[in-house]
């Protein structure tokens, strides 16, 4: 059974701070990784790819990659408020297939 | 980017009647669309993988009787829930794979209620 693992949350973190999201995977064979952004009532919006070890930076946000340790994570920095939404991350282990997506971790981000 | 749209946001049918949600993608060829399904406060539970030209793969558990599903064209894949009852009520969204890339883009969705 392939399987994607994030903590639930809510995450807190206060406006400026640095937001650090993690998630786990099964499949060794994984290839390629995305975070998606939720807000409530609305469809997941593709915010990050990864497909290689290391860090990938595009803004505020910096996913990253361990395939050895099979972890991703999404660091996003000086935190808003606008970004309180839910944080999915997905997995894909072969090209073309469906995502696996794990259950998202909330993200509150105060004023 | 990639821009997935959804026909309709919303709708409220009659339990027993059949509804068509449809699924284009506007400035890219999907050879492979996605159906999913939420419910309130959960995750993304995935219904279905279409491929332009092919019959559907279905999941575990998802009734291919009762969810029809047809990808006429490399821009256009529709959902039909036919025979809706109201634990047929969720929020269904589809997306949609550009050609080689592995990203995959979603549409708004559409949340049906069934009276």
């Amino acid at each position: 059974q392939k399987e994607v693992e994030q903590n639930s949350g809510p995450l807190s973190v206060p406006e400026g701070a640095i937001a650090s999201l993690n998630c786990t995977y099964s499949d060794r064979g994984s290839q390629s990784f995305f975070w998606y952004r939720q807000y409530s009532g609305k469809s997941p919006e593709l915010i990050m790819s990864i497909y290689s070890n290391g860090d990938k930076e595009d803004g505020r946000f910096t996913a990253q990659l361990n395939k050895a340790s099979q972890y991703v994570s999404l660091l996003i920095r000086d935190s808003q408020p606008s970004d309180s939404a839910t944080y999915l991350c997905a997995v894909n282990t072969q090209a073309g297939t469906a995502l696996i997506f794990g259950k998202g971790t909330t993200l509150s981000v105060s004023s | 980017g990639a821009v997935v749209s959804q026909h309709p946001s919303w709708v409220i049918c009659k339990s027993g009647t059949s509804v068509k949600i449809e699924c284009r993608s506007l400035d890219f060829q999907a050879t492979t669309m996605f159906w999913y399904r939420q419910f309130p406060k959960q995750s993304l539970m995935l219904m279905a993988t279409s491929n332009e030209g092919s019959k559907a793969t279905y999941e575990q558990g998802v009734e291919k009787d009762k969810f029809l599903i047809n990808h006429a064209s490399l821009t256009l894949s529709t959902l039909t829930v036919t025979s809706a009852h109201p634990e047929d009520s969720s929020f269904y969204i589809c997306s949609a794979r550009e050609g080689r890339s592995n990203e995959q883009f979603f549409g708004p969705g559409t949340r049906l209620t069934v009276l």
